[in-house]
């Protein structure tokens, strides 16, 4: 299995735009984790899906985060419109069933927004 | 608040030991992790520890746990360059079922 994909790797946008991320989670897993990393909150859970349903989002800091996980093999995470302070790098990983196990790493996206 | 806490920086010399080290405040966590991250890359579960553990060893790598302390280290035995990385402690608190990360710690390993 190739890993966790995730595209693209690096988006550079301007203030307003809409930006989608995108992941492919490992063949055969049923969790999938969006997380942010910056340098001054470090890593932070964005949503948690389970079998495709979303199952704790309480950390999509606000509506303009949205994330959809229409199969088994891919999710996105929507930011519209985006801001300056959403630049971070974004990592998805899955794990077979939920937090406890291990959790798999994309290689993440790194986002600016100018 | 749940927060894991972790030094940020720990430098050592090729062929020392390193101990990194990390506070967290869920009692009931069941298990707890340490994660690498080598640069430009993702998260890699390192180790973990069962809470009703002390010590969990894995060849080069020792896990301490004490839990009436809620402190966790992680010792590198004979580190090595490729050490060098972020290494983050873990938790799952017992009122969620999300991993909550401290913060890293980087590792630099000077030659």
């Amino acid at each position: 299995d190739a890993g966790v994909i995730q595209s693209p790797r690096h988006e550079v946008t301007e203030m307003g735009q809409e930006v989608t991320l995108r992941c492919k989670p490992i063949s055969g897993h049923n969790s999938l984790f969006w997380y942010r990393q910056t340098m001054m909150r470090g890593l932070e859970l964005l949503i948690y899906f389970n079998n495709n349903v979303p199952i704790d989002d309480s950390g999509m800091p606000e509506d303009r985060f949205s994330a959809k996980m229409p199969n088994a093999s891919f999710s996105t995470l929507k930011i519209q419109p985006s801001e300056p302070r959403d630049s971070a790098v974004y990592f998805c990983a899955s794990s077979l069933q939920g937090a406890e196990d291990e959790q798999f790493f994309g290689p993440g996206t790194r986002l600016t927004v100018l | 608040g749940e927060d894991v806490e972790q030094s940020l920086f720990l430098s050592v010399r090729e062929g020392d030991s390193s101990v990194i080290n990390c506070t967290y405040t869920d009692s009931s966590s069941t298990y707890l992790y340490w994660y690498k991250q080598e640069p430009g890359a993702g998260l890699q579960l390192l180790t973990y520890i069962f809470s009703n553990m002390d010590m969990k060893q894995d060849q080069r790598l020792t896990v301490l746990l004490n839990k009436k302390d809620k402190h966790l280290s992680l010792r590198i035995a004979d580190t090595q360059t490729g050490d060098s990385a972020i290494y983050f402690c873990a938790e799952i608190p017992g009122s969620q079922g999300n991993l909550i990360f401290g913060k890293g710690t980087k590792l630099s390993v000077k030659p």
